[in-house]
């Protein structure tokens, strides 16, 4: 597609359930990056997938979140066991690569996640 | 190891009035550079960056931003504001030194605009 696509664009959970957001990048972007950001806390990195590299993670808060990229393209970050603390906009973005990092990062709209 | 700060959390002006929204960042290798600019229930939106090319940047919507490697600083400026720039924008840096941090941004806290008539 023309953008990063994520989905869903909203989504309220119980405290306790697993949720899974999605994120299609731009066709043949290899690099993807989830980040959260929250009141208080600003934009924080989470995970990035480069190719077949094995993906970074340092940036994933506990062991209850996850993420994983399928062929590729299609990510999905869960958050198992939700928490209160888990509330807060998840952004994906996308990037081309093969050559320096200037090339442009494109943002998705975001998942707002509220778990009450 | 990468940081960037956003000096103050929220900037004020007048419309018509210059705006500056200040970064400072610090890196161990050669930065690339960025703000973003964040509108409500909206995700972001890329303005500027500078990629070692001219210190110079100039982005959308009229902003741009000077690199100084001496101050480590790129601030963001626009000689008019406009009610429409009324958002939160974000300095980021990101690098090209290899591993795992290769092209990971790293964002500053976020600097809202307010643009009052």
């Amino acid at each position: 597609g023309a953008g990063v696509s994520q989905s869903p664009s909203n989504k309220v959970t119980e405290k306790g359930k697993d949720v899974e957001l999605r994120c299609d990048p731009i066709s043949g972007h290899t690099a993807l990056y989830w980040y959260r950001q929250s009141l208080g806390q600003g934009l924080e990195f989470l995970i990035y997938f480069q190719g077949n590299s094995a993906p970074d993670k340092s940036g994933l808060p506990s062991d209850r979140f996850s993420a994983e990229r399928t062929g590729g393209s299609v990510s999905t970050l869960t958050i198992q066991r939700t928490q209160q603390e888990d509330s807060a906009v998840y952004l994906c973005a996308s990037r081309r690569t093969g050559g320096a990092t200037n090339y442009g990062y494109t943002f998705g709209s975001g998942t707002r996640l509220t778990v009450v | 190891a990468q940081s960037v700060t956003q000096l103050g959390s929220h900037v004020s002006v007048s419309e018509g009035a210059l705006v500056l929204l200040r970064c400072n960042y610090s890196s161990s290798v050669p930065p690339y550079l960025f703000w973003y600019v964040q509108y409500p229930n909206q995700g972001l939106q890329l303005l500027l960056k500078y990629t070692s090319a001219a210190t110079l940047v100039k982005g959308i919507n009229g902003f741009e931003a000077e690199f100084k490697k001496s101050e480590t600083s790129f601030h963001l400026t626009k000689p008019s504001a406009h009610m429409s720039d009324a958002a939160e924008y974000f300095c980021a840096v990101s690098t090209d030194a290899g591993g795992t941090s290769y092209g990971k941004l790293t964002f500053g806290q976020g600097t809202i605009l307010t643009v009052h008539p």
